[in-house]
């Protein structure tokens, strides 16, 4: 069964360093998205991306964080400067576009900011 | 803001029972979904809604689409101990570009099954 892979499995970084998490989609998937979960907390929405571009983000997604579709199976999260506060688990999660409410997730990056 | 309110927030029970889960809106949604996530893991769909009233099962699991299209419900049957986790409700975020396909996820109901 096809499923969204993403690696590493948990990155350590020093704060103000840049990170790039990276993901690959199930393989006929359209439309990509990247969410987060602080430990203890909900699963929150971050970015959604389609046809190449940025089709919604939320408040938490700054100045910060980009996105990309480097080819045609990767798709990457940069947080250019991490603070503290982004260590969190990162989602990375794909849709058809038919259904796309239903997402499929990846296992998660867990990102330690220290 | 379009939140979702589960409960109860944890539960613990006998392996082999029953187990009932709900999530709650101030605002109506026109999907609901429901998420199992082990512990280090991504969350799994488990169930999608799509009509007020509906009840779709998925193996042992349950889920109904509140009338309202304010609430939703998950059932678990005969649990074993691999129900263990947390089940997250899940419905769409409505931006005001109109677009709706990214998920507002609810706070969680941890689920331990004793032997």
């Amino acid at each position: 069964e096809p499923e969204v892979t993403q690696t590493p499995s948990h990155q350590v970084t020093q704060m103000g360093q840049e990170v790039i998490l990276r993901c690959v989609p199930i393989s006929n998937h359209l439309y990509f998205y990247w969410y987060r979960q602080i430990l203890g907390q909900k699963v929150e929405f971050l970015v959604s991306f389609y046809n190449n571009e940025i089709s919604e983000k939320s408040e938490i997604f700054d100045d910060q964080f980009s996105v990309e579709r480097p080819d045609g199976s990767n798709f990457t999260l940069k947080i250019r400067s991490t603070k503290l506060e982004d260590s969190a688990m990162y989602f990375c999660a794909s849709s058809s576009g038919v259904l796309s409410y239903e997402q499929y997730f990846g296992p998660g990056t867990r990102l330690t900011v220290t | 803001g379009q939140q979702l309110n589960q409960s109860p927030q944890s539960m613990f029970i006998q392996e082999g029972e029953d187990v009932s889960m709900n999530c709650t809106s101030s605002s109506i949604f026109n999907t609901w979904l429901w998420y199992k996530q082990d512990p280090g893991e991504g969350p799994v769909l488990l169930i999608a809604l799509y009509k007020a009233g509906e009840l779709t099962s998925n193996g042992r699991l349950t889920a109904q689409f509140g009338i309202t299209r304010k609430d939703s419900f998950l059932n678990i049957s005969a649990s074993i101990p691999s129900d263990v986790g947390i089940y997250f409700c899940a419905g769409p975020i409505y931006f005001s570009s109109g677009s709706a396909r990214q998920l507002t996820f609810g706070s969680g109901t941890q689920l331990t099954v004793l032997p």
